[in-house]
């Protein structure tokens, strides 16, 4: 089974703040993806990644940025923490032809 | 109209029942289809892809009807563990990225 692995379940960041959400997979996929998902909102993809070094905006990539050096590895920055990036954020990886795996979330808190 | 469309619900069913989800999608140029399941306070995880002849996994039974752009999920014999929300999902051609829809949200009850 493909692994997603998020690294942190839960945190607890202060406005203003950098923060870094690290996210790995261990199946040589070439696509990853971040999203964030909020009641109501559903899944919104903030960016994603189709191979090394590449990287495309989503739907709502404003106060966030992202970093691909190696394959398995997709992170996602937010330049400056606020309180409105409170949210639940997945990250997923996907194979060509096939839907995603997602790692378990990382639940952010911004105070 | 939004790309991928669902009844939002909730639905709540007593054990034992028969329940079914529809969807639309606005792109009729999608390709595949699926439908992730989402448990509170957890990541989706992949129920069942959906064929064009439809397919069947036990309880679960979905369909395609691509004229109509619309994908239906049937639960039969509802248990407890099936609550849930389920997400349809879309893949469009010349695209990296599935389409989600917001959900349904199941309560089967006792």
């Amino acid at each position: 089974d493909v692994k997603v692995t998020q690294s942190s379940r839960y945190l607890v960041k202060r406005t203003g703040e950098k923060v870094f959400l690290e996210c790995v997979q261990d199946m040589d996929h070439e696509n990853m993806f971040w999203y964030r998902q909020d009641p109501g909102l559903g899944l919104r993809l903030i960016y994603f990644s189709y191979d090394v070094k590449m990287k495309e905006k989503g739907d709502i990539p404003e106060g966030y940025s992202v970093s691909r050096e190696k394959k398995e590895r997709f992170s996602l920055i937010l330049e400056s923490a606020s309180t409105n990036q409170t949210s639940m954020y997945l990250c997923a990886s996907r194979d060509r032809g096939n839907g995603y795996t997602f790692g378990s979330g990382t639940r952010l808190t911004v105070v | 109209r939004k790309e991928v469309e669902q009844d939002p619900g909730p639905f709540n069913v007593p054990e034992g029942a028969t329940v079914a989800f529809n969807c639309t999608y606005s792109n009729s140029a999608s390709q595949s289809f699926f439908w992730y399941r989402q448990d509170c306070r957890k990541e989706p995880k992949l129920l069942m892809s959906v064929y064009s002849s439809g397919n069947e996994d036990g309880r679960f039974t979905a369909q395609l009807n691509r004229a109509s752009q619309y994908i239906s999920l049937l639960i039969r014999d509802s248990k407890l563990s099936d609550s849930a929300t389920y997400l349809c999902v879309v893949f469009g051609a010349g695209s990296y990225q599935l389409t989600f829809g917001k959900g349904t949200k199941l309560s089967v009850i006792p």
